[in-house]
């Protein structure tokens, strides 16, 4: 089947570091993107990683590994702002939208 | 620079009515997807517009169809509502492949919609 998994929820605080993870199973793969969604706000882009390895974007970082169908979303320096959803999506051919997971809810704590 | 408009933002409709959403893209943006949201739940691909065509599509029943004009905006229909249709429907928009920036979505705010 086809698939994205990642944690329903992290909790963390405030200064820390977060890793939020995401596995595939997919019938394609050209890609492997990050979003961020704040309650009743619009999913922003954050990373897109095409290829194996990080992707840094100022406190924000993003892995890519095609051979384990995983990546990770790494959140450095966290603030409060931070606190919201984060979805993983994979695109599966040249053509097509994004697959998007069921989206992690991380909650910074002071 | 304006980005995805969506209207409306809040619908209230009842089961078997009908519905349309209407979408801006970002300035700059040719293709157009709607996606659908339950609380929760992370976006589920309705379909995608480029060219006033639609050429991509979810797994989504024939209820639901759609529209873009050329100046790029786009509408969804929802035919037949059911309760289950309660979601908040987001359009995103990108440049077509091939070029920078085609794999970025910019999404709308959404369009929140309650079926009774």
């Amino acid at each position: 089947g086809q698939s994205l998994e990642q944690p329903s929820e992290v909790t963390a605080v405030e200064g820390a570091i977060v890793q939020i993870n995401c596995t595939y199973q997919t019938s394609g793969f050209y890609g492997l993107s990050w979003y961020q969604q704040h309650d009743g706000g619009a999913p922003t882009f954050l990373s897109y990683n095409g290829l194996d390895g990080l992707e840094e974007t100022g406190r924000f970082s993003s892995f890519l590994s095609r051979s384990d169908s995983y990546g990770y979303l790494l959140l450095q320096e966290l603030q409060m702002k931070d606190s919201a959803s984060y979805f993983c999506a994979v695109r599966e051919n040249n053509n097509n939208d994004m697959r998007f997971g069921a989206g992690t809810r991380l909650t910074v704590k002071p | 620079d304006a980005g995805v408009t969506q209207s409306p933002t809040h619908l209230i409709k009842t089961r078997g009515q009908q519905v349309t959403l209407r979408c801006s893209p970002k300035s700059g943006h040719d293709t157009v997807s709607w996606y659908q949201q339950a609380l929760g739940q992370g976006p589920q691909f309705i379909f995608q517009y480029y060219e006033e065509e639609e050429r991509q599509r979810g797994n989504f029943p024939d209820r639901f169809s759609g529209h873009q004009f050329p100046n790029y905006s786009s509408e969804l229909n929802v035919n037949a509502l059911l309760l289950g249709d309660s979601a908040l429907y987001l359009c995103a928009s990108r440049m077509a492949r091939g070029y920078s920036g085609a794999n970025v979505l910019t999404f709308g705010a959404g369009s929140r919609l309650t079926v009774l």
